[in-house]
């Protein structure tokens, strides 16, 4: 079983939906949790950090579920400039590794 | 602030060559970690260095050794290449035992054939 799992996706959305991606993770004593974004061909970059209160930065609405080893990302109002791939990714050691999920891509349409 | 370089952006080896990446770390930062991303996936640990010594490893054989240098910037030295070996690897730098605040360079694109 992969430590941070993710549906691949593709997930087609036309513009302005509301769209909704999960992750679950494995090792429970994982203690940060992100989002990142990679753009084909580039490298990964920080959408947000997730917290166990839940978050929001704009659009963007990150959730944490300890118990259930589980991270959601909701983007509202979809925009072309959201299609990538959403990355979860846990840091689960004491230094910095960070575990990757395999990524869910989305693609929105006009 | 300089962020995260890495050179060369793209290479192509035969099977059973050797390769060396180089990536220099981000202004202040002291860390550098090595990942491996294969088309379609997402990137896996390779080894994180710290002080110039290698501070955590993950499932990849020996033939992948790495350096970082009294500037912190960092080499990835890949031997006896195989054709799995072919994907994207990127270099991110950091604090040490911080998991924010991580950036990561655009990657070097290696093909094995």
């Amino acid at each position: 079983r992969k430590e941070v799992e993710q549906d691949p996706g593709p997930f087609n959305v036309p513009e302005g939906a509301t769209v909704a991606f999960n992750c679950t993770y494995s090792n429970s004593a994982s203690q940060s949790f992100f989002w990142y974004r990679q753009d084909c061909r580039k490298e990964p970059k920080l959408l947000m950090s997730v917290y166990s209160s839940g978050n929001e930065d704009g659009r963007f609405t990150a959730q944490l579920n300890r118990a259930s080893q589980y991270i959601s990302l909701l983007i509202r109002d979809s925009k072309l400039s959201d299609s990538a791939t959403y990355l979860c990714v846990v840091n689960s050691d004491a230094g910095n590794m960070l575990t990757f999920g395999g990524g869910t891509r989305l693609m929105v349409k006009p | 602030e300089t962020g995260v370089t890495q050179s060369p952006t793209h290479l192509i080896k035969t099977r059973g060559q050797q390769v060396t990446l180089r990536c220099s770390s981000q202004s202040g930062h002291n860390t550098v970690s090595w990942y491996q991303q294969a088309l379609g996936q997402g990137p896996q640990f390779i080894f994180q260095y710290y002080r110039e010594e290698e501070n955590g490893r993950g499932n990849f054989p020996p033939r992948f050794s790495g350096l970082q240098f009294p500037n912190y910037s960092s080499e990835l030295n890949v031997n006896a290449l195989e054709l799995d070996d072919s994907a994207l690897y990127l270099c991110a730098s950091s604090f040490y035992r911080s998991p924010y605040g991580y950036t990561f360079g655009s990657g070097t694109r290696l093909t094995v054939v």
